[in-house]
């Protein structure tokens, strides 16, 4: 069964510190995986997208890696603030296609604190 | 419109009842996607649309829920004899051919009392 695993399944950090949120895949074929910010009763929002040939994008603080030799991916928060509080998605795109099925992570809640 | 809406954003329906819920994408996106994603959970695949045509529909967890876009834009998610088990919320996305990114509605949060 296609699956995309997200670690750890919580965090909380101190504003103004670094964090690294992780996502295992076992999904093939494999289009493009990509990253949501989703914040509480709103609808996911993409920070990155990568292909299979790209193994890190950046938008802003936020930096994503992708190793699709072992199907991992992680995402890297930089001087994290408030705002940056919210479920954060590792969402990997099935099919030969970019028009594929979206397979969903669990999602890591993050809070940061003041 | 400039992003996916989803009308109602809130329903409350009694047990047995029928419930439609309407996603309307971006002008011009092809794709369209259903999900349904309980407190604390990632959303879970429903359905997904190329154009008019479902092209995949392994995510409608039992012939309760339908989902229909007769003219490739405006979907429908029809579900019938609503059980509590149906209360989550559910989100539409759309997405521009050929292209990677899928922008999400702010979904639609069905509570069955």
């Amino acid at each position: 069964k296609n699956q995309v695993e997200q670690s750890p399944q919580s965090l909380i950090i101190l504003e103004g510190k670094n964090c690294t949120l992780q996502c295992n895949y076992t999904v093939s074929p494999f289009s493009n995986l990509r990253w949501y910010k989703q914040d509480t009763g709103r609808g996911p929002v993409s920070l990155t997208i990568m292909t299979f040939s790209e193994n890190t994008k950046s938008n802003g603080r936020y930096t994503a890696t992708l190793d699709a030799d072992t199907k991992q991916s992680s995402l890297h928060i930089t001087a994290s603030q408030l705002s940056d509080s919210a479920s954060y998605i590792c969402v990997v795109s099935e099919g030969s296609s970019n028009t594929g099925k979206l397979i969903f992570g669990q999602g890591t809640t993050l809070q940061v604190k003041p | 419109g400039a992003g996916v809406s989803q009308t109602p954003s809130n329903k409350v329906t009694e047990k047995g009842k029928y419930v439609e819920l309407r996603c309307d994408p971006i002008s011009g996106h092809t794709a369209l996607y259903w999900y349904r994603q309980s407190l604390g959970q990632g959303p879970e695949f429903l359905i997904y649309f190329q154009g008019t045509g479902a092209a995949d529909d392994s995510g409608l967890p039992n012939d309760r829920f339908f989902a229909v876009r007769p003219e490739g834009s405006v979907s429908t998610l029809k579900i019938q004899r609503t059980e509590r088990g149906d209360s989550a919320v559910y989100l539409c996305a759309s997405s521009p051919p050929l292209n990677t990114e899928a922008f999400f509605g702010q979904g639609t949060r069905l509570t069955v009392v």
